[in-house]
Parts: structure tokens; C-alpha cells; sequence
């Protein structure tokens, strides 16, 4: 159980364009999503948590009108870099939290690898 | 959150045991203390949580001290596909504010 999907988990994309992103609780309900973002070589750094039916809440220093995130379903959330420049070439890596057995943990995805040309 | 401090990396025979510490002097009463670890170019695991018991799945065992300032965790028979970065992290466990801030953790290495 807990498993977190995340599609595509790979994209190439031209300076200037739109990427969205995916990420699909499978097995359970998730009232809470976030976002994390990983440079190489580096630790994540958590961009946003969204949950359910409501704006997302941003990390300091995550422009929210670049990095739009619409959580509109309990196994959805979708994360869309707008006008994606080089720069956001990163690993995208979102994360769900489970309520099941009155645990809270989070499962994370398995990332997906944005390359903007 | 509280901070934590891992030792930078470490090395472990295959078939050794693995003994990973974490230390979390400034933790809270209602803090947990939670492991993941990430494979290379892969999202973070899960592995196991606490709060002051020790706690034992089929992947590790957790040790926490009795002040929980510091926690252990052990992987009992270390094999490769154990390589990976251990995050040692602590955190409220409720509330949709609650989440998981990742410091650098331990890399861990799996040798023959």
C-alpha cells in the first residue's frame, strides 16, 4: 500500500514552454500533497504544500505564478512550471501524506526529471 | 521542525549490520522522529517513525534514547541495494501544516 505515481518521469522541453507534472496517490486518499524540488548533488527542498480543494501554500522564494498547483481530487495534485527556462532543469519529487492505521506519514513519488533546453 | 545532525557518510560491510545515528537535541514532546532514504535518481523511501519507543519493521529497527535526543537507525543485514542517503528528520505528527524538512543526511555505502 501507499504507493505515489508520478508522471511523466521524464521531460525535455524548450525554453519558454509550459511542463505539467503529475502525481497520483494509487492506494490511498491524500488531503495533503507537497511538492519538493532537488538540484544535483543536493537535499530536497520542499516548494509547496497544497491540499485539497483549497491554494496551495508556498515555500519562501517559490514565485506561486511560476510553480501553479491545482490539487482538485483526494488522489491528484498537479504541479505546472510555467515559461520554464533552463534554470528550473531540476527533479520534481512530490509527496502524499497517509492517514491510514492513524499514522501520518508521508510516501513520496518516484520524481520526474525536467530538462528545459 | 527541530534540527538534526547525521555524520556526513559511512561505510558497512554486506550481510554487517548498519548503524546509523541521528542526533535531535532540540526535539519536542510531540515531535517525531521519522527515516527515509533516497536511492540514486529516485524519490525518497520511506522506512520507519517514532516517537519514544523503539520500533522494529521489516526493514529496521529504530532505537531512540530515553532523553529522545539522539536515535539510532539499524539496518540488520546490509546488503548493496541498501547504498543509498539516510534522512534522519523530526516533525510534529499532525496537522496539514505538518511536513518533512530534509537536511543533508548519511550516505550510506554497501561494500562486498
Amino acid at each position: 500500500g501507499a504507493v505515489v505515481s508520478q508522471h511523466p518521469s521524464w521531460v525535455i522541453c524548450k525554453s519558454g514552454t509550459s511542463v505539467k507534472i503529475e502525481c497520483r496517490s494509487l492506494d490511498f486518499q491524500a488531503t495533503t500533497m507537497f511538492w519538493y524540488r532537488q538540484f544535483p548533488k543536493q537535499s530536497l527542498m520542499l516548494m509547496a504544500t497544497s491540499n485539497e480543494g483549497s491554494k496551495a501554500t508556498y515555500e519562501q522564494g517559490v514565485e506561486k505564478d511560476k510553480f501553479l498547483i491545482n490539487h482538485a481530487s483526494l488522489t491528484l495534485s498537479t504541479l505546472t512550471v510555467t515559461s520554464a527556462h533552463p534554470e528550473d532543469s531540476s527533479f520534481y519529487i512530490c509527496s502524499a501524506k497517509s492517514m491510514e492505521g492513524g499514522a501520518d506519514t508521508q510516501y513520496f513519488g518516484p520524481g520526474t526529471r525536467l530538462t528545459v533546453l | 521542525d527541530a534540527k538534526t545532525t547525521q555524520p556526513t557518510s559511512m561505510d558497512c560491510a554486506e550481510g554487517r549490520a548498519a548503524n546509523l545515528p541521528c542526533n535531535h537535541s532540540t526535539i519536542s514532546g510531540n515531535e517525531y522522529v521519522y527515516w527515509y532514504r533516497q536511492i540514486h535518481s529516485q524519490g525518497p523511501q520511506y522506512i520507519i517513525h517514532g516517537l519514544k519507543n523503539n520500533e522494529t519493521n521489516e526493514m529496521a529497527s529504530l532505537i531512540i534514547t530515553e532523553d529522545r535526543k539522539s536515535s539510532t537507525l539499524i539496518l540488520p543485514h546490509a546488503t548493496l541495494r541498501d547504498t543509498a542517503v539516510y534522512y534522519c528528520i523530526v516533525r510534529y505528527n499532525t496537522g496539514t501544516a505538518s511536513k518533512l524538512t530534509f537536511g543533508t543526511g548519511t550516505r550510506l555505502q554497501v561494500t562486498l
